[in-house]
């Protein structure tokens, strides 16, 4: 086990909604990164967020946002949520450093249907 | 462009027999990471092995060995003695070192392959 979590397991929200998808990072971890996994497809890059500020972000709309908290925890908003939102939701830890990230660790994902 | 390809939908092996899952890759940045990850059905990503683009020797992990071949762009990973349990989907990702002088940590990956061992 890697030691990141990941709640809540599994969600279900209707077309609209707003939902918002929480990470707890490896002890010694400063750095979270959020991915979208569609079925049957590799994970896309969201966002990273490095020491509680977003340091990268990946092809997805505003309506994707994020937070890091001091303990290097996070949470992923997603507003007026879309069919197409439906997926896998990965955070993934690693050390971030002066000169470069560490290997992300994942955790168990989190299943969002959108109805 | 496909920055990572995964060009083997599916693969099966003969328990205890090794396999070759097929990765190549595409980059301008001299300074890069090549991963591979295993994902079972329940869908946790688990980290296999690393490979620096500037380590001069092929990594290795247990079972897990990765075939970097630098100037063919391929990074194949190598799994020695199937068993069972190595049943899932295999992910090959890059991390490039540098994005516009900001270096930040977002992996790349590939369409993934399906290895299911055979008893």
């Amino acid at each position: 086990e890697t030691g990141v979590t990941q709640s809540p397991t599994h969600l279900i929200k209707t077309r609209g909604q707003q939902v918002t998808l929480r990470c707890s990072s490896q002890s010694g971890h400063n750095t979270v990164s959020w991915y979208q996994q569609a079925l049957g497809q590799g994970p896309q890059f969201i966002f990273q967020y490095y020491r509680e500020e977003e340091n990268g972000r990946g092809n997805f709309p505003p309506r994707f946002s994020g937070l890091q908290f001091p303990n290097y925890s996070s949470e992923l908003n997603v507003n007026a949520l879309e069919l197409d939102d439906s997926a896998l939701y990965l955070c993934a830890s690693s050390l971030g450093l002066a000169g470069g990230f560490g290997t992300q660790y994942f955790g168990p994902g989190t299943r969002l249907l959108v109805l | 462009a496909q920055k990572i390809t995964q060009t083997q939908p599916g693969m099966f092996v003969q328990e205890k027999e090794a396999v070759t899952l097929d990765c190549t890759y595409d980059t301008s940045d001299p300074s890069y990471g090549l991963f591979w990850y295993k994902q079972p059905s329940s869908g946790e990503m688990i980290f296999l092995i690393y490979q620096g683009s500037y380590d001069q020797q092929n990594a290795t992990e247990g079972r897990y060995s990765l075939n970097f071949q630098k100037a063919r762009k391929s990074a194949n990973l190598v799994i020695s003695a199937s068993q069972l349990g190595d049943s899932a989907m295999y992910f090959c990702a890059m991390r490039e070192g540098h994005k516009g002088g900001t270096s930040y940590g977002k992996l790349t990956f590939g369409q993934g392959t399906i290895l299911t061992v055979h008893p």
